[in-house]
């Protein structure tokens, strides 16, 4: 099974703050990746597939980046809205497999 | 609008069965693969099982083989999940997804239903 390390587990940012998520697999998995995004409570909602694409509906500074191994979602300036919890998922071979989650708090 | 409506959660003994159905509308079902996901309380998400679109291939994760089954009704736009020989750790919010069209993560969730294990 592909395993996903996410990282940090949690972070504490303000609101305009850059924050940036890593997920790392195991082993290759081209850019068979996508990122989520769950509010308490909430069922998750998509931000980007294929690595890199933005969902539709989704704002402009949430981007995604990598491929192979290491992945990185960033978002540009944090808003109030966005803190909540972002999760990685590979879709390169089953098992999928998620990251841990990162929880995002206000500082 | 896309809606994905899950139901069939509860309270069950170990060792006991459960059926969970999603109710899908707002768009051609029969042309999706299907995902379960659960999630146990206060941790993060898992991959359960996931199904095509006319019912003929299925995959599980190690955790539910042999014990969980997916199926669909497409003439009815609904998803299962049946649970036979539950744990105690199977309690979780149970998610079904839509697995996007052009992209094999899924686009669309349900709500969740809720099923505890316990004794």
């Amino acid at each position: 099974d592909i395993q996903m390390t996410q990282s940090p587990s949690s972070l504490s940012a303000s609101v305009g703050d850059r924050v940036t998520i890593t997920c790392r697999a195991s082993q290759g998995i081209r850019n068979d990746l996508g990122w989520y995004q769950q509010k308490a409570g909430e069922a998750p909602k998509r931000l980007i597939y294929a690595a890199s694409s933005l969902q539709s509906g989704v704002p402009s500074r949430f981007s995604g980046s990598g491929s192979g191994t290491e992945f990185t979602l960033t978002i540009s300036s944090l808003q109030p809205e966005d803190f909540a919890t972002y999760y990685c998922l590979q879709h390169n071979s089953y098992p999928r497999t998620f990251g841990q989650g990162t929880k995002v708090e206000v500082k | 609008e896309v809606q994905l409506v899950e139901s069939g959660g509860g309270l069950v003994q170990p060792g006991g069965s459960l059926r969970l159905s999603c109710a899908a509308s707002g768009f051609t079902f029969s042309s999706y693969w299907m995902h379960w996901v659960r999630q146990a309380p206060g941790k993060g998400l898992v991959w359960v099982s996931r199904l095509n679109s006319d019912g003929s291939s299925t995959n599980y994760a190690d955790s539910v083989k042999g014990r969980f089954t997916i199926s669909r009704d497409n003439a009815k736009n609904t998803l299962y999940l049946q649970m036979n020989s539950l744990r105690p750790e199977d309690t979780a919010v149970y998610y079904c997804a839509r697995e996007g069209n052009y992209d094999p993560t899924p686009d669309y969730w349900g709500q969740g239903t809720l099923v505890t294990v316990s004794s």
